[in-house]
């Protein structure tokens, strides 16, 4: 497996809170990805990196921030949790010489 | 702009049987096309992958697709379903250079003994 982590791989929270996960690789890779998994919806781009300070908006990205400020490191902060969050999240990461992605094992956020 | 609809959100074959997933995209561009699987709890993994090099692409497990420009479809087979092929399938489609993927909702594989 590439070398992707998350972390939490799972949490709840309360409605109002912030949360903040991180997704971190040993790969060295240049693209970073955050996604949303729900059912019936596939895979959802919420943010993306084309490198360190080098940040996007994906296609569902209303109340989602994300930072990069290392290669390894990509942070995705909701600042006030909403129930419409519960999701499952996805990190990916890929090189733009090829364009597959390899995938996180998720994080499992419930908002209550 | 890119989109790719995946025709059948469950699938159920017996094992032995063919396997069949559709896959139909639109790009402007012409496209990297992927197939990625998802076993339960894990993330996704490649599958295979078209890059504009051989119109029928082998991957992992067994697995097959062909792409066919002048219908815009890139299915998934395979010749005889084994009971660890269960998962959910994702097609996704790229621009050349730009790196993002576009995910299909994906098709949900049950096999039964």
């Amino acid at each position: 497996d590439a070398g992707i982590t998350q972390s939490p791989r799972h949490k709840v929270t309360e409605t109002g809170t912030p949360v903040t996960l991180r997704c971190h690789q040993t790969e060295n890779h240049r693209y970073m990805y955050w996604y949303r998994q729900d059912p019936g919806h596939g895979l959802r781009l919420i943010h993306y990196s084309y490198g360190v300070k080098d940040t996007d908006k994906g296609e569902v990205s209303d109340g989602y921030s994300v930072s990069r400020s290392k290669t390894e490191d990509f942070l995705l902060t909701l600042e006030s949790a909403t129930s419409s969050q519960t999701s499952v999240y996805f990190c990916a990461i890929s090189e733009p010489s090829y364009n597959e992605q390899f995938f996180g094992p998720g994080t499992r956020l419930t908002v209550l | 702009a890119q989109s790719v609809t995946q025709l059948g959100s469950h699938v159920s074959v017996s094992e032995g049987a063919l396997v069949l997933l559709r896959c139909n995209y639109s790009s402007s561009v012409p496209p990297y096309l992927f197939w990625y699987v998802q076993y339960p709890n894990q993330g996704l993994q490649l599958l295979l992958k078209y890059t504009s090099a051989a119109t029928l692409v082998k991957g992992i497990n067994g697995f097959e697709a062909e792409f066919k420009k002048s219908e815009t479809s890139f299915h998934l087979t395979k010749p005889s379903a084994h009971m660890r092929d269960a998962a959910e399938y994702f097609c996704a489609v790229s621009d050349s250079n730009a790196g993002k993927s576009t995910f299909g909702d994906g098709t949900t594989l049950t096999v039964k003994p």
